[in-house]
């Protein structure tokens, strides 16, 4: 059976702190894996990784994909209380392009 | 580009009774997902479309949830009678899916049920 695992589920860290968000997965016909940043209802979109050991950036998040381990990482640098959120991973298979949803890990930055 | 619309965006019903939920996806995007978010936990797939086919409903129940996107574009999702566990917030997302590299999908901002 497909799944993708985050670690931890939660996470309470004080502005400034930097953290790092684990997602491991197990599916057949992988094709992307994707990270989303989820504050009231719907998920925002933050990154897409297909290839292994390529960095994506955007400002103060930055995540990579190691498809032989099978793992990605998210990295927020110097947190703000506008980081809290819950971030989801989320996997994506080739021919029918499920999306397989990790149960996401709940990021609280404290002022 | 409009974003994914749906409604409504909050119900309270009574378990037994029916609700049903409207889609309006992205123009042009083929693929419609259905989703459901059980507080503290990640979106479930309830149901896939591409254009009007169904790609996935492994896990739709299909004995009380039914969804249709007759004409390729919009959807609605149904639930029909409700149960208490139905309480959830129900996602739906569209996606390109066209083979270009950025197909990431969008979500809309989702209708929360409470079931009483």
């Amino acid at each position: 059976e497909d799944k993708v695992v985050q670690s931890p589920l939660s996470l309470v860290v004080h502005e400034g702190d930097t953290v790092t968000l684990n997602c491991s997965y197990e599916v057949t016909n992988f094709r992307s894996l994707l990270w989303y940043k989820q504050e009231k209802k719907a998920p925002t979109f933050l990154f897409m990784l297909t290839s292994s050991g390529i960095e994506k950036k955007s400002g103060r998040l930055s995540s990579i994909l190691d498809k032989k381990e099978l793992f990605s990482i998210l990295n927020i640098t110097a947190t703000q209380t506008g980081d809290s959120a819950i971030y989801l991973c989320a996997v994506i298979t080739s021919g029918t392009y499920k999306y397989i949803f990790g149960t996401g890990t709940r990021l609280k930055v404290l002022a | 580009e409009a974003g994914v619309a749906q409604s409504p965006r909050y119900k309270i019903i009574e378990k037994r009774q029916s609700v049903a939920f409207w889609c309006n996806p992205i123009s042009g995007h083929a693929t419609l997902y259905w989703y459901q978010q059980i507080l503290g936990q990640g979106p479930k797939l309830l149901i896939q479309f591409q254009n009007n086919g169904v790609v996935d409903d492994s896990q739709l129940p299909k004995d009380r949830f039914s969804a249709e996107r007759l004409k390729g574009v919009d959807s609605t999702l149904k639930i029909q009678p409700a149960k208490l566990e139905d309480s959830a917030v129900y996602l739906c997302a569209s996606s390109a899916q066209d083979g270009r590299p950025n197909t990431e999908a969008f979500f809309g901002q989702g209708t929360r049920l409470t079931v009483v």
